[in-house]
Order: structure tokens, then C-alpha cells, then sequence
């Protein structure tokens, strides 16, 4: 069975730092499409940042370009998301995915002061 | 960016009768493979959404066959053909064929 476990998330002031962490199980994640997805509390989703298979190229929004950073830790089979000047727009659920098709429960980030 | 509008927002639908959501794109969706990369999701209350299908047309193992999509170019749609108590929930269209992937702005379908 695959699963996904995120983890990170949590209160932190504008301006902070998050790192959140996607553990996979089920599967090997150098083989998928990696993604975080994000839905602000009560709102619609949004594809935050995507990391090729091959870890050779990455995506971003660019609300979120040059402050996150998603990367891939193929010997622990997991997925991060380094989150750098966030933003109070940035309060979010936040899903890790295999692009898409299997789904995390997702970790919660809220920036507030 | 692609901008994704669906239609209805709100669908209030009679158990057991069909429903159907439109998903209109800004850009065509076809890559030069001839894949149109539009996909659904189901994200019921509280759950992490669910694809339901996948290049307009494909189920997802394990979705049920009342669930279908059709369309082509920049229109696009959902139907259920017969709605049950669990389809109830929000529906997302989803484009991956341009970055940044863009999702439409959900339909809350619910029970009368």
C-alpha cells in the first residue's frame, strides 16, 4: 500500500523558515513525478513546486519562486520542501504527491505574527 | 497561466440523478504526443482529494464506471450519470499540460 506522511508544518512568524518533509512508503520515489500542492484554509488547490524523476529539473509557482526549494532524499525514500520568507498568503494545507495520483494527508503551515 | 473555469460553483443534485460540471481552459491542453492532459479530482470534506481521471477520459482504478470525462481542445466535462450519498464533495479540474499546473476553482456538489 502506498502512503504518504508529510510533516513539518506548524506556526511560525513572517518572515520564518519551514521545512517540511513527505516520508514515503509503498513506492520509490525516484521514480515518480514529486509534487506539493497547497490549499489555503477553506479555498481551492494549488501546485506549489513539482521535482522531475530524475531530479534534474524543478518547477515552481511563482508566487514561491526563489524563497522554496524542493529537493528529494532517495535513501530515505523522502520528499522536502524548504519554505524560506514566508508569507501570511502562504497559510496553507500543504499535500505531497506523486504528481498528482497518490496523496499525503497534508501538514499544516500557518504564518501569522 | 491557464486559467481553468468550471460551471456550476454549486451543483444540487437529487440522489440517483446524473450531474455534469464544465471545465473551461484558457489554452489548448494537447501536447504534441496527442495527449490532452486534463485530469478530475474528488476531494470529499475533510479528505485529501482524489484524481478520478486522468487525460480526459481514463479512470483511475478503482472510480466507478458512472463516473466519466469527455471534451477535447479548450472544453472539457464531468458527468455522473447516476449520483450516490459519497459522491458529494468538491470537484477540481485539474490542467498539467502547461506550467504552472492550474486547477479550476472547485464545484460543491451536494444532495437535495
Amino acid at each position: 500500500e502506498v502512503q504518504l506522511l508529510e510533516s513539518g508544518g506548524g506556526l511560525v512568524q513572517p518572515g520564518g523558515s519551514l521545512r517540511l518533509s513527505c516520508a514515503a512508503s509503498g513506492l520509490t520515489i525516484n521514480n515518480y513525478w514529486m509534487s506539493w500542492i497547497r490549499q489555503a484554509p477553506g479555498k481551492g488547490l494549488e501546485w506549489v513546486a513539482h521535482l522531475q524523476p530524475d531530479g534534474s529539473a524543478t518547477w515552481y509557482v511563482d508566487s514561491v519562486k526563489g524563497r522554496f526549494t524542493i529537493s528529494r532524499d532517495n535513501a530515505k525514500n523522502s520528499l522536502h520542501l524548504q519554505m524560506n520568507s514566508l508569507r501570511v498568503e502562504d497559510t496553507a494545507l500543504y499535500y505531497c504527491t506523486t504528481g498528482g495520483v497518490q496523496w499525503g494527508q497534508g501538514t499544516l503551515v500557518i504564518v501569522s505574527s | 497561466d491557464v486559467v481553468l473555469t468550471q460551471s456550476p460553483l454549486s451543483l444540487p443534485v437529487t440522489l440517483g440523478q446524473a450531474a455534469s460540471i464544465s471545465c473551461r481552459s484558457t489554452q489548448r491542453l494537447e501536447n504534441s504526443d496527442g495527449i490532452t492532459r486534463l485530469s478530475w479530482f474528488h476531494q470529499r470534506p475533510g479528505q485529501s482529494p482524489r484524481r478520478l481521471i486522468s487525460q480526459v477520459s481514463n479512470r483511475d482504478s478503482g472510480v466507478p464506471d458512472r463516473f466519466s470525462g469527455s471534451g477535447s481542445g479548450t472544453d472539457f466535462t464531468l458527468i455522473i450519470s447516476r449520483v450516490e450519498a459519497e459522491d458529494v464533495g468538491v470537484y477540481y479540474c485539474m490542467q498539467y499540460r502547461h506550467w504552472p499546473h492550474t486547477f479550476g476553482q472547485g464545484t460543491k456538489l451536494e444532495i437535495k
